[in-house]
């Protein structure tokens, strides 16, 4: 089964610009969550979302959105992009019921670089 | 509010030792328990999880934790480690049937030295 795409996995941008970025989860899992990294702040929760609903949010400003489509995959959405801004974006789903759930598998993720 | 405290940013060790990153937790609710790992340049690896029943829980790569509900805490363990553990390591917590949101420690680097 293959596991957690991101796409693209690297991205320069400027200050300013907007940028989407994509993931697809693991066949059958209907969650997606995004997160951030950077070394000053750790890892830090941007929202989730399940059947195309946006289901926790995290602290983080409207600059940042997402969605889901109907096929569980899900894109993430920075506009007017700050030099904070630059991070690795990772992706994880889960699927909701049995056994697994609660359980999140982690994307390779995205390096975002804002100059 | 959730929080996560990894006892230790750096652990240095030699290559066969015995390995214990510490993780300790707050929350005034149920809670499940992960340790991820992270090598260089890469997304999280989980490594093993507490989500309910025997609180010595065994994951890959020899790692086994322990759940102590009243230390509140889920301390990482390793017999014998080896080069190729190094790497940082994240414990999160994420509250009790909701969902997809985990808490995450600040990390610790483990660097296994020959």
């Amino acid at each position: 089964k293959a596991g957690v795409t991101q796409t693209p996995r690297y991205l320069i941008k400027t200050r300013g610009q907007q940028v989407t970025l994509s993931c697809s989860p693991i066949s059958g899992h209907r969650s997606v969550s995004w997160y951030q990294q950077t070394p000053g702040q750790g890892l830090q929760f941007l929202f989730e979302y399940f059947s195309e609903t946006q289901r926790n949010k995290g602290n983080f400003p409207g600059r940042f959105s997402g969605r889901q489509f109907s096929n569980s995959r899900s894109e993430m959405n920075v506009s007017t992009l700050e030099l904070g801004d630059s991070a690795l974006y990772l992706c994880a789903s889960s699927f909701m019921w049995g056994a697994d759930q609660e359980t999140q598998y982690f994307g390779p993720g995205t390096r975002l670089l804002v100059l | 509010a959730q929080s996560v405290t990894q006892l230790d940013s750096q652990v240095p060790v030699f290559e066969e030792a015995p390995v214990e990153l510490r993780c300790n937790y707050s929350s005034s609710v149920s809670v499940y328990l992960f340790w991820y790992v992270q090598y260089p340049n890469q997304g999280l690896q989980l490594l093993l999880k507490y989500l309910s029943g025997s609180t010595l829980v065994k994951g890959i790569n020899g790692f086994e934790a322990e759940f102590n509900k009243s230390q509140t805490s889920f301390h990482l363990r390793k017999p014998s480690v080896h080069i190729s553990d190094t790497a940082e390591y994240f414990c999160a917590v994420s509250v009790f049937n909701q969902g997809g949101k985990l808490i995450f420690g600040q990390g610790t680097e483990l660097s296994v030295k020959p």
